[in-house]
């Protein structure tokens, strides 16, 4: 069984803080660890994956994710916010040859200009 | 990269009609598409996966027959919803899996808003 915690339903940074978004796993085999972003009326947009290969993944706009097995954490970050960082973000677990992704109930990010 | 279209992005309908939104893999073939609903502020619940040439895979609680699902072709995907009614306004999103040397990777479409007056 695979599931995801995002913990904070919300956050809010000033512009050119640090965003820090934190998920954690739960799966009984090796996962694939995802972040999308959503922007109002839009569907997902992937950010970054992890799929076993390095744990520190760089993504798109800024953003990159660390996988730490021992704490079982995929925390997504991005050194400083930006305006256009404000979206809803979501993270997904899935086996590596599964079909279902499994998605957390998403955090609200908000930039205080 | 993969793109998925869908199509309308924007419904209205009166209650008791049915609406058919369009799930479309661009550029790449898809043999398994999902279908989410998601409430306002919500995360996305997944409803159906959908298999080229085959019956669907309704999630427990899901009506199969209120939400139809057809997948007749490896680009695309429909889902009808039937005499729809208020309580199924929602926004419904399409995904297909793009698997390249065997990642695995879900590739979103824009959503579809529905809205039953």
């Amino acid at each position: 069984a695979q599931s995801v915690t995002q913990l904070g339903s919300h956050v809010s940074v000033s512009e050119g803080a640090l965003v820090l978004l934190r998920c954690n796993y739960s799966s009984s085999v090796p996962p694939y660890l995802f972040w999308y972003v959503q922007y109002p009326n839009q569907g997902l947009q992937l950010l970054l994956k992890y799929t076993s290969a390095a744990t520190l993944v760089k993504g798109i706009n800024g953003f990159e994710a660390e996988f730490k097995k021992s704490e079982t954490s995929f925390h997504l970050t991005k050194p400083s916010a930006h305006m256009s960082d404000a979206a809803e973000y979501f993270c997904a677990v899935s086996a590596n040859t599964g079909n279902q992704f499994y998605f957390g109930t998403g955090t609200s990010l908000t930039v205080i200009p | 990269g993969a793109v998925v279209s869908q199509h309308p992005s924007w419904v209205i309908c009166k209650s008791g009609t049915s609406v058919k939104i369009e799930c479309r893999s661009l550029d790449f073939q898809a043999t398994t598409m999902f279908w989410y609903r998601q409430f306002p502020k919500q995360s996305l619940m997944l409803m159906a996966t959908s298999n080229e040439g085959s019956k669907a895979t309704y999630e427990q609680g899901v009506e199969k027959d209120k939400f139809l699902i057809n997948h007749a072709s490896l680009t695309l995907s429909t889902l009808t919803v039937t005499s729809a009614h208020p309580e199924d306004s929602s926004f419904y999103i399409c995904s297909a899996r793009v698997t390249p040397s065997g990642a695995n990777v879900l590739t979103f479409g824009a959503g579809s808003r529905l809205t039953v007056l």
